[in-house]
């Protein structure tokens, strides 16, 4: 069984510039969120997805974006990106509510940005 | 407010135990998480409490909550070199995110 899967895996971006990053969730999950790991730092919660809307956010410019499609698939946007932006994003995702208490989050290895 | 803070640094002899401490601020967390990084990977769940537990005890993992002082513990039985990794502590209040610690590096040396 496949787990979550994040694409690219490493990314080099020029200042200025926008990226996407996509997250196929874990088999049976519904819910996805994303997390920014800068270099020696927890993982900051970005935004979580449900049924196709996004149902909280963190505390993240509006340059962050993001996407569910109908299959459960997921996909961060980052316009106008900036040195600080570089970070290991990461996706979990979860089954039902109840489940993610159970189960907690199963994340995705994440995808190295790196803005020059 | 949100804050989880650990202790940055941790090493141990291989066979003797760990233990990892975690202190959280906000006392209406449901859930108390423990997850494991290596280098270059994600996040893998190690285990979960929850908050109206004081202790959870699965394989060579225990976990300790004294939600009196907002303390979390992992305390790792028989720790092994391959062990070695980043254990982050996390809290969840609401259904929606969880906020991690900044991560205690965990070296285990033979």
């Amino acid at each position: 069984d496949a787990g979550v899967t994040q694409s690219p895996t490493h990314l080099i971006k020029t200042r200025g510039q926008q990226v996407t990053l996509r997250c196929s969730p874990k088999s049976g999950h519904d819910t996805v969120s994303w997390y920014q790991q800068a270099l020696g730092q927890g993982p900051q919660f970005i935004f979580q997805y449900y049924e196709e809307e996004e149902r909280q956010r963190g505390n993240f410019p509006d340059r962050f974006s993001g996407h569910q499609f109908p299959n459960y698939s997921s996909e961060l946007n980052v316009n106008a990106l900036l040195l600080g932006d570089s970070a290991l994003y990461l996706c979990a995702s979860s089954p039902d509510l109840q489940g993610m208490f159970d189960y907690g989050y199963t994340f995705g290895s994440g995808t190295r940005l790196t803005v020059v | 407010g949100e804050d989880v803070e650990q202790s940055l640094f941790l090493s141990v002899r291989e066979g003797d135990s760990s233990v990892i401490n975690c202190t959280y601020t906000d006392s209406s967390s449901t859930y108390l998480y423990w997850y494991k990084q290596e280098p270059g990977a994600g996040l893998q769940l190690l285990t979960y409490i929850f908050s109206n537990m004081d202790m959870k005890q699965d394989q060579r993992l225990t976990v300790l909550l004294n939600k009196k002082d907002k303390h979390l513990s992992l305390r790792i039985a028989d720790t092994q070199t391959g062990d070695s990794a980043i254990y982050f502590c996390a809290e969840s209040i609401d259904t929606d995110k969880l906020i991690f610690g900044t991560g205690t590096r965990l070296q285990v040396f033979p």
